[in-house]
């Protein structure tokens, strides 16, 4: 049946290209910044995470990008694989709470 | 490699009746968490559990919901007099500490209420 909600921003790229999502955040108080991976019918998967002390913070094929001026938070994926198709969410922390604010996600659809 | 662990996978349950969700957190994490996600939308908090206590809640999580640690290493989700907008997925998550950890999540357990 058809879903009911949210429309996600959808991202689409060919294989072996970069990608990069944003995501853009609220809170100035957030401090601590994550990037989940949900595919179909799973629970989020951590990618990367990065501090407010930093801008930059690489992983394995992923990178995370945090400005503060403008509250914006991007993911870029180096060399785009089709198992890299999920939803992709954006998740902000701060320290006078114990919980996470998630982002409303954009799927990324690659392209073989 | 660690990892939260849900039950059931799915449960189809009536308008009205109490549903109880499971969870078996990542050993020796300290801090417990529910998010749910109805269909399509995005993750939302419910409630976080630290020392046998919640430590802060959503709006979301009002009486109809309670939870427990009832041994040393479940931790449930009830959901009384379910209602038909309570159809979501349910996740449950654990970090091991309040900093400096990222918050891991379980498989979710898909609730239809009919």
């Amino acid at each position: 049946g058809e879903s009911v909600g949210l429309h996600l921003p959808t991202l689409s790229v060919q294989e072996g290209d970069n990608s990069i999502i944003n995501c853009a955040y609220s809170n100035s108080a957030s401090d601590y910044f994550i990037w989940y991976k949900q595919e179909s019918g799973k629970g989020p998967q951590f990618i990367i995470d990065i501090r407010s002390n930093m801008d930059k913070r690489q992983g394995q094929r992923v990178t995370v990008l945090l400005n503060k001026t403008v509250k914006h938070l991007s993911l870029q994926i180096a060399a785009t694989q089709p198992g890299d198709s999920a939803v992709y969410f954006c998740a902000e922390n701060n320290n006078a709470g114990n919980m996470l604010t998630f982002g409303g996600g954009t799927r990324l659809m690659v392209k073989p | 490699e660690p990892e939260v662990t849900q039950t059931p996978s799915h449960q189809v349950t009536q308008m009205g009746q109490e549903v109880i969700l499971r969870c078996v957190p990542i050993s020796n994490h300290l801090y417990f968490y529910w998010y749910r996600q109805i269909l399509g939308q995005k993750v939302e908090f419910l409630v976080s559990f630290y020392n046998n206590e919640i430590s802060e809640k959503s709006e979301i999580f009002d009486d109809q919901f309670s939870v427990e640690r009832p041994d040393g290493s479940n931790f449930t989700l009830k959901i009384r007099s379910t209602k038909l907008e309570d159809s979501a997925m349910y996740f449950c998550a654990s970090k091991g500490s309040y900093s400096g950890n990222t918050i891991y999540f379980g498989e979710g357990s898909w609730l239809t209420v009919v």
